[in-house]
C-alpha cells in the first residue's frame, strides 16, 4: 500500500529556532498533502493543504507566516515551524490520498524549550 | 466549521467484552472513516464508509453510515489487549481527495485483563 515517511520522528530545539519536518510519498506521487497538528490527549486538527507546484491553503487561525509549507515537488512536502515557542510543540502529522484513501505519516513530536 | 461528536471519550472495558463508539454530526459528510492511533504514531486506517447505510466489517470490527450520513458508530466484538488504543471518526466531506478531514476527539479504549 502507499507509504508516507515522515522525518524526523522527535525534535527538541530552542525557542525562536525553526524546526523544518519532511514527508515523502513513497512509490507513488502525492499531488496533495495535508498537514495536521495534534495536542497531548487531542483530536487532529488540519492546519493547511498543499498541491505540488502551488501555495498552500491554510486553515482559519493559522499563521501561514509561523507555518511555512514547501510542495515543490510530487513526492516530497515540507512543513517548517519558524521562530518556534513552547507553545507550538505539538505533534505534526502529514496525510496524503492515493485512489480513494488517505494515509498518515508516523508523526512528528516536536518540544520547544 | 464542521464538527464530529464522537463520544464515548474513554471506555473501560474487560477483555472479551464487546466496543461501541460513535459520531454525530451536523453537516453531511461523503465519507466516513474510522481510524486507530497508538502512542506517538500516526492513525491507521480501520473501516471507510462511502455510502449511506452502508455497514462494512473487518475482522472483529464492523461500521456502519449512517442514512443522513450524519453519523456512524464502530463496534468492536470480543475485545483483546492489542485493541487498546485512541479511536478516531474522520470525515471527508467531498470526494476525491482534495480535502482534508475533520476528527472526532477520540475515543480512549483501555482494557482490564
Amino acid at each position: 500500500g502507499a507509504v508516507v515517511s515522515q522525518h524526523p520522528s522527535r525534535v527538541i530545539c530552542k525557542s525562536g529556532t525553526s524546526v523544518k519536518i519532511e514527508c515523502r510519498s513513497l512509490d507513488f506521487q502525492a499531488t496533495t498533502m495535508f498537514w495536521y497538528r495534534q495536542f497531548p490527549k487531542k483530536s487532529l486538527m488540519l492546519m493547511a493543504t498543499s498541491n505540488e507546484g502551488s501555495k498552500a491553503t491554510y486553515e482559519q487561525g493559522v499563521e501561514k507566516d509561523k507555518f511555512l509549507i514547501n510542495h515543490a515537488s510530487l513526492t516530497l512536502s515540507t512543513l517548517t515551524v519558524t521562530s518556534a515557542h513552547p507553545e507550538d510543540s505539538s505533534f505534526y502529522i502529514c496525510s496524503t490520498t492515493q485512489g480513494s484513501g488517505y494515509t498518515f505519516g508516523s508523526g512528528t513530536r516536536l518540544t520547544v524549550v | 466549521g464542521q464538527q464530529l461528536n464522537q463520544s464515548p471519550q474513554s471506555m473501560f472495558i474487560q477483555e472479551g467484552e464487546d466496543v461501541s463508539m460513535n459520531c454525530t454530526s451536523s453537516s453531511i459528510f461523503n465519507t466516513w472513516l474510522w481510524y486507530k492511533q497508538e502512542p506517538g504514531e500516526g492513525p491507521v486506517l480501520l473501516i471507510a464508509l462511502y455510502k449511506a447505510g452502508e455497514l462494512t466489517s473487518n475482522g472483529r470490527l464492523t461500521a456502519q453510515f449512517g442514512i443522513t450520513r450524519k453519523d456512524s458508530f464502530l463496534n468492536i466484538s470480543a475485545s483483546i489487549p492489542s485493541d487498546v488504543g485512541i479511536y478516531f471518526c474522520a470525515g471527508q466531506l467531498r470526494g476525491g481527495g482534495a480535502d482534508g478531514l475533520t476528527f472526532g476527539k477520540g475515543t480512549h479504549l483501555i482494557i482490564q485483563p
